[in-house]
């Protein structure tokens, strides 16, 4: 159990177009979910935190308006980077955490997004 | 927020023997600490976690130990195997973050046959 399927595992665009990235929990509804930013061999970054059917809350230093976080149900949000440009270039990865309360946080197989 | 400081960055064990990550952190109203592993490409794996109101855990050949006075937390892997090698990272819930994690820097584990 608690599987957390992200999506695509890979992308590669060109500058100023926009992706969108989605992570789903599969055999769990989760309440939230969070995604982090993560560069070559260096740790994970939270960069914002998704509640389903609110706002999601961004860390410091996170522009809101490129990085589009919907949460629309218990078992899907998506991440949108908008405009992206070569220094959006880097690998994203959510996690999800059970509604029934368990602390225990499980995170997708991530997403490499390449801007050219 | 949640400051979580990894040791070390590096390490070379060889096939058999012990490996030990440390980590601590700064926040004393932290109170729950998980594991991961991350193979390359891929997402981190829970490996093992720990509450604070609990000294130590284990699970098989993974064992995880906390002194909450010295706001400490280690990974023990005894008998290492190849599969092993991978980055480890240790992550910190802190008080108001919502249950979102802190995580130290990353240990790049190699185990050699």
């Amino acid at each position: 159990g608690a599987v957390v399927s992200q999506h695509p595992s890979r992308v590669i665009c060109k500058s100023g177009t926009s992706v969108k990235i989605e992570c789903r929990s599969l055999d769990f509804q989760a309440t939230t979910m969070f995604w982090y930013r993560q560069f070559p061999k260096q740790s994970l970054m939270l960069m914002a935190t998704s509640n389903e059917g609110s706002k999601a809350t961004y860390e410091q230093g996170v522009e809101k308006d490129k990085f589009l976080i919907n949460h629309a149900s218990l078992t899907l949000s998506t991440l949108t980077v908008t405009s992206a440009h070569p220094e959006d270039s880097s690998f994203y990865i959510c996690s999800a955490r059970d509604r029934q309360g368990n602390e225990k946080l499980f995170f997708g197989s991530g997403t490499q997004l390449s801007v050219l | 927020g949640e400051n979580v400081e990894q040791h070390p960055s590096t390490l070379s064990v060889q096939e058999g023997d012990s490996a030990v990550i440390k980590c601590t952190y700064s926040d004393s109203a932290s109170n729950y600490f998980p594991w991961y592993k991350q193979e390359l490409g891929k997402g981190p794996q829970l490996i093992i976690d720990i509450r604070s109101n609990v000294g130590e855990k284990k699970d098989q050949r993974i064992a995880v130990t906390l002194n909450k006075t010295a706001k400490h937390f280690s990974l023990h892997i005894t008998e290492t195997q190849p599969e092993d090698s991978a980055v480890y990272f240790c992550a910190a819930r802190w008080y108001g973050s919502g249950y979102a994690l802190n995580f130290g820097k990353g240990t790049s584990l190699l185990v050699t046959p």
